[in-house]
């Protein structure tokens, strides 16, 4: 099992959908989880970190279920600035200390 | 403005050149990483350095060679390179101890010919 797995993608739909997508992690000693944006050859820019409770900004709504390691991305009314590729990351602490692990990312194409 | 800054920005090198990559954040961070980002393909994860010490170095050729002076500089030094290693080359940092977030530097991006 791969550390970090997302949905295949792109992803098109039109505007004012709705989107998930979905990430899976294999370590289970992971303790911190973000879901990062990345715009066509620019560099990762943090959307919003992800918590047990689940947590909302806006249009984005994470979720994070620790006993499935399984965490969502959920975007509603997309926008065409939402465009973009949006990757999964886990930090995980070892004897090595940390790193940030990132999915391959899934594309998103919002249009009109 | 962002917190992580990396140079060059661009960079044109041939196979036998000699060059670096810099990095300098100014966030108070005490881990800084080195990721590749090949066409195409996610985010690969080359070398971590948490308090200046480096803990990670996933098989990475020594052709790269990784320098943290202090917590603040991350150097990559680039030697004999290949035309496959042109890459977007991404530094970012982070508060190890808290599991933070990471902030990325814009990337140099390289071109081996």
């Amino acid at each position: 099992r791969k550390e970090v797995e997302q949905d295949p993608g792109p992803f098109n739909v039109p505007e004012g959908a709705t989107v998930a997508f979905n990430c899976t992690y294999s370590n289970s000693a992971s303790q911190s989880f973000f879901w990062y944006r990345q715009d066509c050859r620019k560099e990762p820019k943090l959307l919003m970190s992800v918590y047990s409770s689940g947590n909302e900004d806006g249009r984005f709504t994470a979720q994070l279920n620790r006993a499935s390691q399984y965490i969502s991305l959920l975007i509603r009314d997309s926008k065409l600035s939402d465009s973009a590729t949006y990757l999964c990351v886990v930090n995980a602490f070892n004897q090595a200390g940390t790193a940030l692990i990132f999915g391959k990312g899934t594309t998103l194409s919002v249009s009109s | 403005e962002t917190g992580v800054t990396q140079t060059p920005r661009h960079l044109v090198m041939g196979m036998t050149n000699k060059k670096s990559l810099k990095c300098e954040q100014h966030l108070g961070h005490n881990a800084m990483y080195w990721y590749k980002q090949s066409a195409k393909k996610p985010l690969e994860l080359m070398f971590v350095y948490n308090f200046k010490e480096q803990t990670e170095n996933n098989s990475v050729p020594s052709r790269f060679s990784p320098e943290c002076p202090n917590s603040s500089h991350l150097f990559l030094h680039l030697h004999t390179l290949q035309p496959e290693d042109s890459a977007l080359y991404l530094c970012a940092s982070s508060q190890e101890r808290t599991g933070g977030e990471a902030f990325f530097g814009q990337g140099t991006r390289l071109t081996v010919v």
